[in-house]
């Protein structure tokens, strides 16, 4: 069975500390994917990966970056956090760039 | 950057009604349509990928059809079960990395 893990489901961590998201995929994807999913938001792309050590900016990359020293492993990390970065964090895989997109649970961050 | 919409935002059903949402998105450039369901505490789960005008899929008690020349889909759920519950996005993808989610529809299917 295809699967994503992150390293936490729920996270709080106070204004202006230093926040790592870790994301593994066991499916041998190149393509990794940070989003975040905010209330009556669709699911918005932060940063992407389409291969080990390389990077793109999303949509809403501000505030955030990345790093993919393995191809199995996409942490996305919160350089100092703020109150406008509490929200629900989902990282995903793909095979392809087009193809379907597999998630991870999730982590709900909340940053007092 | 493109606008998926889906409606309606949520739906309350009973049990063994049959239901359907909408997704719109743009039509020019048009590679792939994705179906996603996500349930509570659960990661989000692929249902369907469409690329095709005029594709129709299905998965059970679950079908989707699409119109890539009018920037449509839609999602039929045949009688309706509790177990059904859940958020379901659409996805748009023009053949890069980039895949734009909509905002999802939310059903909640009453016993």
């Amino acid at each position: 069975d295809v699967k994503v893990t992150q390293s936490s489901r729920y996270l709080v961590k106070r204004t202006g500390e230093k926040v790592f998201l870790e994301c593994v995929q066991d499916m041998d994807h190149e393509n990794m994917f940070w989003y975040r999913q905010d209330p009556g938001l669709g699911l918005r792309l932060i940063y992407f990966s389409y291969d080990v050590k390389m990077k793109e900016k999303g949509d809403i990359p501000e505030g955030y970056s990345v790093s993919r020293e393995k191809k199995e492993r996409f942490s996305l990390i919160l350089e100092s956090a703020s109150t406008n970065q509490t929200s629900m964090y989902l990282c995903a895989s793909s095979l392809s760039r087009s193809y379907e997109q597999y998630f991870g649970p999730g982590t709900r961050l909340t940053v007092t | 950057i493109l606008n998926v919409e889906q409606s309606p935002q949520s739906l309350h059903v009973q049990e063994g009604d049959s239901t359907n949402f909408t997704c719109s998105f743009p039509s020019s450039n048009f590679y792939a349509l994705h179906w996603y369901r996500w349930e509570t505490a659960k990661s989000p789960e692929a249902l369907f990928v469409m690329t095709l005008n005029g594709d129709e899929k299905k998965k059970g008690r679950i079908s989707a059809t699409l119109n890539t020349k009018e920037g449509y889909s839609y999602l039929y759920i045949k009688g309706s079960q509790p177990e059904d519950s859940a958020t379901y996005l659409c996805a748009s993808n023009t053949g890069g990395f980039k895949t734009i989610f909509g905002a999802g529809t939310r059903l909640f299917v009453k016993a």
